[in-house]
């Protein structure tokens, strides 16, 4: 099956510590994004990327670190500088860059909680 | 400042009947709008993208509509059903990110 995974769905962190959260995609899509979630809130992008290697930062991309080493993989790091880092994270890929007016794909999210 | 709007409140409606969703944006010049269901803790799913120079897109029950001059999308899902129910978002794409509205919740009832 293809699809896009998240992973862990539910993580706790005590304040102060940096966690990684894993998105894997096997669609071979070029372009893969991280958004946060808020309650009543809408989407806002903290890091994209089109290619390999390369990636932008979106409107939030304080505290956050991503890396691109691999086409199907786009790790997010919540770093202790992130000074509110309770949300639903999301995961997202698109076959190239948004201005090919492609849709995204999106994986089933994970929750951190800071405790 | 750029805005999108979509109605705050939640949408009641009955079986069989019309749902119609609003998307209002302000200082923003999309190149196309997409809108995306999303059911509670999980991911988005898109369901359809209208261009700029496109008034209306159907798709099946789904139809958009996209007015540049009143900056608006209307989202409609006709012959409703309970299953319908969830909260859908609006997202208004240029150049190579997406601006996503809050999202409408919209409920279906029997």
């Amino acid at each position: 099956d293809g699809g896009i995974t998240q992973s862990p769905k539910y993580l706790f962190r005590k304040e102060g510590q940096n966690v990684t959260l894993s998105c894997e995609q096997n669609l071979n899509h070029d372009a893969m994004y991280w958004y946060r979630q808020d309650p009543g809130q809408g989407l806002r992008l903290i890091y994209y990327s089109q290619i390999v290697n390369d990636f932008q930062k979106g409107d939030i991309a304080e505290g956050y670190s991503v890396s691109r080493e691999k086409k199907e993989s786009f790790p997010l790091t919540v770093t202790s500088a992130q000074k509110n880092p309770t949300a639903f994270y999301l995961c997202a890929s698109s076959i190239a860059g948004l201005a090919n007016y492609n849709e995204q794909f999106f994986g089933p999210g994970t929750r951190l909680t800071v405790l | 400042s750029q805005k999108i709007e979509q109605n705050s409140e939640a949408l009641n409606i009955q079986e069989g009947k019309t749902a119609t969703l609003t998307c209002n944006y302000t200082n923003y010049s999309p190149a196309y709008l997409q809108w995306y269901r999303q059911d509670p803790g999980r991911g988005p799913v898109f369901l359809l993208l209208i261009r700029e120079n496109e008034k209306e897109k159907r798709k099946e029950r789904l139809k958009v509509t996209f007015d540049t001059t009143l900056k608006q999308s209307l989202f409609h899902i006709t012959a409703s059903q309970p299953a319908d129910s969830a909260t859908y978002l609006c997202a208004l794409g240029s150049g190579y990110a997406l601006n996503f509205g809050k999202g409408t919740s919209l409920l279906v009832t029997p």
